[in-house]
């Protein structure tokens, strides 16, 4: 089975960085993405870790860290259109198919 | 421009009903999922599939079932709608393999 944590909601002001952090515990792992919604809206695709590091896209990184089973998502240069929910999601796997499980989420509210 | 089109925005059945949820992707993915999105639950999973006529159960497959009679297609029937299944349905869909999942817009059903 799979358990994902991630805080409920966190603030922020405009400008500022934030880091959303999300822990997990599988019985397999093959990635771990993060998605973007906003509210009313479907998630869309941020960001994929499957190796231990640090990926960077533009004012968004993601961390990963197997052995502790670990992830952050880190937001720079916070502006209001970042106001959204963060989805965390592990993929394991289920007789050769690769299936996601989400955490609950993380709201953000960013604030002038 | 990869595109996951749900049949309807908003809707309203009532206790009883037979209700059908449709989905359809054009990128020729493999794989289709079916979630539901409540407050404070997040999304949850409620069955996918991986090939035409291939269905399996996620986590919450009770009231539910799936139908793929062809590859860019995936429905979902709630046989007997109750109140407790309303909620936001996402469908969603990707490659093979641990690839990041493309969402459509979603269907808000209220079961009165």
């Amino acid at each position: 089975g799979q358990n994902i944590d991630q805080p409920t909601e966190m603030t922020a002001t405009e400008g500022a960085i934030v880091q959303i952090n999300c822990t997990y515990q599988t019985s397999g792992f093959n990635g771990l993405f993060w998605y973007q919604q906003h509210a009313g809206e479907a998630p869309t695709f941020l960001s994929y870790n499957v190796l231990d590091g640090l990926e960077e896209k533009g004012r968004f990184s993601s961390f990963l860290s197997r052995s502790k089973g670990y992830s952050y998502l880190l937001l720079k240069e916070l502006q209001m259109k970042d106001s959204a929910s963060y989805l965390c999601a592990v993929h394991g796997a289920s007789g050769g198919s690769y299936i996601p499980t989400f955490g609950r989420g993380t709201s953000l509210i960013v604030h002038p | 421009d990869v595109k996951v089109t749900q049949s309807s925005r908003y809707l309203v059945k009532r206790t009883g009903e037979k209700v059908f949820l449709e989905c359809v992707q054009d990128m020729d993915h493999e794989n289709m999922f079916w979630y539901r999105q409540d407050p404070g639950l997040g999304l949850r999973l409620i069955y996918f599939s991986y090939d035409v006529k291939m269905k399996e159960k996620g986590d919450i497959p009770e009231g539910y079932s799936v139908s793929r009679e062809k590859k860019e297609r995936f429905s979902l029937i709630l046989e007997s709608a109750s109140t407790n299944q309303t909620s936001m349905y996402l469908c969603a869909s990707s490659p093979q393999g641990p690839y990041e999942q493309y969402f459509g817009p979603g269907t808000r059903l209220t079961v009165t």
